[in-house]
């Protein structure tokens, strides 16, 4: 039963066309996250979500539309894709006010090839 | 501005024994929690253990444990004896508290254990 979700796992595209990749999240938590890992294997954040609602947006062109449907979602949308745009894109979430812990639960990843 | 150095690109042990992961962290903020999380080959990111900034002592969680040291703005990982599946990526990480704050890693320590 997999807690945090990403579709497609693989994603191999043309310069210049639109995609979307999915992610769910079956753990109840309130945020969720979209990060970036380049081919240098550097972790970026590009986005946050408490709630349906958007908490972090780092310089990340406006090319890249995140859009969550409800807490449990959070999917993010490329438009005219550039040979840059290659890298994997993270999922995660965590559950806000646990401090505990307060660790990102991650998806598996969905590595985006751009030709 | 939180920052996270993780200054060994790589770093090579033989089965068996320990090996210590450097990670140097900076923020002026007082509340905060380190993460190290780990990533084979597969891609799947892995956490492993967590610190929080008052906690008194330092964390262990298995073979893993968490040399804290808060006047040095360190944080560093000791894998005690190692295994050939501890081979891959480990990334330190730091979060300010607050619940959607998100995660600032390192550039990652690549760890290779030769049998």
């Amino acid at each position: 039963d997999t807690a945090v979700s990403q579709t497609p796992k693989y994603l191999v595209t043309q310069m210049g066309n639109d995609k979307s990749i999915k992610c769910e999240q079956n753990l109840g938590h309130d945020t969720m996250y979209w990060y970036k890992q380049d081919s240098k294997k550097f972790l970026k954040i590009m986005f946050s979500y408490n709630n349906k609602e958007l908490i972090i947006n780092e310089t990340v062109p406006n090319r890249f539309s995140p859009k969550s449907p409800d807490k449990a979602h959070l999917n993010l949308h490329i438009n005219s894709l550039e040979l840059g745009d290659s890298a994997v894109y993270f999922c995660a979430s965590s559950q806000e006010g646990r401090w505990d812990s307060g660790e990102l639960f991650f998806g598996e990843g969905s590595r985006l090839t751009v030709l | 501005a939180q920052k996270i150095t993780q200054t060994q690109p790589g770093m090579f042990v033989q089965e068996k024994e320990a090996v210590t992961l450097d990670c140097t962290y900076d923020t002026s903020d007082p509340s905060y929690g380190l993460f190290w999380y780990k990533q084979p080959s597969s891609g799947e990111m892995i956490f492993l253990i967590y610190q929080g900034s008052y906690d008194q002592q330092n964390a262990t969680e298995g073979r893993y444990s968490l040399n804290f040291q808060k006047a040095r703005k360190s944080a560093n990982l000791v894998i005690s004896a190692s295994q050939l599946g501890d081979s891959a990526m480990y990334f330190c990480a730091m979060r300010l508290q607050g619940g959607s704050e998100k995660l600032v890693f390192g550039k990652g320590t690549k760890l290779t254990v030769n049998p």
